[in-house]
């Protein structure tokens, strides 16, 4: 069964840093593009970005580039997303994806 | 920015019946390859969106037939025949040509 299980998230104070992962199962990670998602909780939804299937090549939307940091460790299978200096629109459910697969989501709430 | 941008369902749609889907893009998403980068999502009430067509208009694996993808370069239809209780939720248009951006999401509610 193919699982993605996404960590980290939780309430966080606006200009704090923070790193959500997500691991992997029930398929071949390493052959894998991955994608980290977001909702917001008006539902819309925003592409983060994406990292190649090893590690060599990521793309990040124009609007997150210079605060979000998406990797990755195949060894482990799992999926990383560094998050710095973060906003209250940074609110949102994140979710790990391959488009094919997504994974439950995690919440990150970011308030004082 | 490729800006998608998403019709309403004149709902609730009552079951049985076909509904119909629109997306449009800001940008041609017909690249020179001959393959549109236009994916569509579901996302049933409580849970995570579910990929359910791909280069416009293949479906992923497990999908019903009921749903249709078509379109040209801008313009998309994501057709649902005989629409069932399990089709309630928010759909999502998504290109992936340039980067990647989803639509506004369209709400079907079933009558």
């Amino acid at each position: 069964e193919v699982q993605l299980v996404e960590s980290g998230g939780g309430l966080v104070q606006p200009g704090a840093s923070l790193k959500l992962s997500c691991v992997a199962s029930g398929f071949t990670f390493s052959d894998y593009w991955m994608s980290w998602v977001r909702q917001t909780p008006g539902k819309t939804m925003e592409w983060i970005g994406d990292i190649k299937y090893d590690g060599s090549y990521t793309n990040y939307a124009p609007s997150l580039k210079n605060r979000f940091t998406i990797s990755r460790d195949n060894a482990k299978s799992t999926l990383y997303l560094q998050m710095s200096n973060v906003r209250s629109e940074d609110t949102a459910t994140y979710y790990c994806t391959t488009d094919l697969y997504w994974g439950q989501g995690v919440m990150v709430t970011v308030s004082s | 920015d490729i800006v998608m941008t998403q019709g309403a369902l004149p709902n609730p749609v009552p079951s049985g019946e076909s509904a119909s889907i629109t997306c449009q893009s800001s940008k041609s998403l017909l690249h020179s390859n001959g393959k549109t980068y236009l994916n569509w999502y579901l996302q049933r009430p409580g849970q995570s969106p579910q990929l359910l067509i791909y280069w416009m208009s293949t479906r992923a694996s497990g999908v019903s037939d009921r749903f249709s993808g078509s379109g040209s370069g801008t313009d998309f239809t994501l057709k649902i025949s005989s629409v069932e209780a399990e089709d309630v939720g928010v759909y999502y248009c998504q290109q992936f040509l340039e980067y990647r951006t989803f639509g506004g999401g369209t709400k079907l509610e079933l009558k």
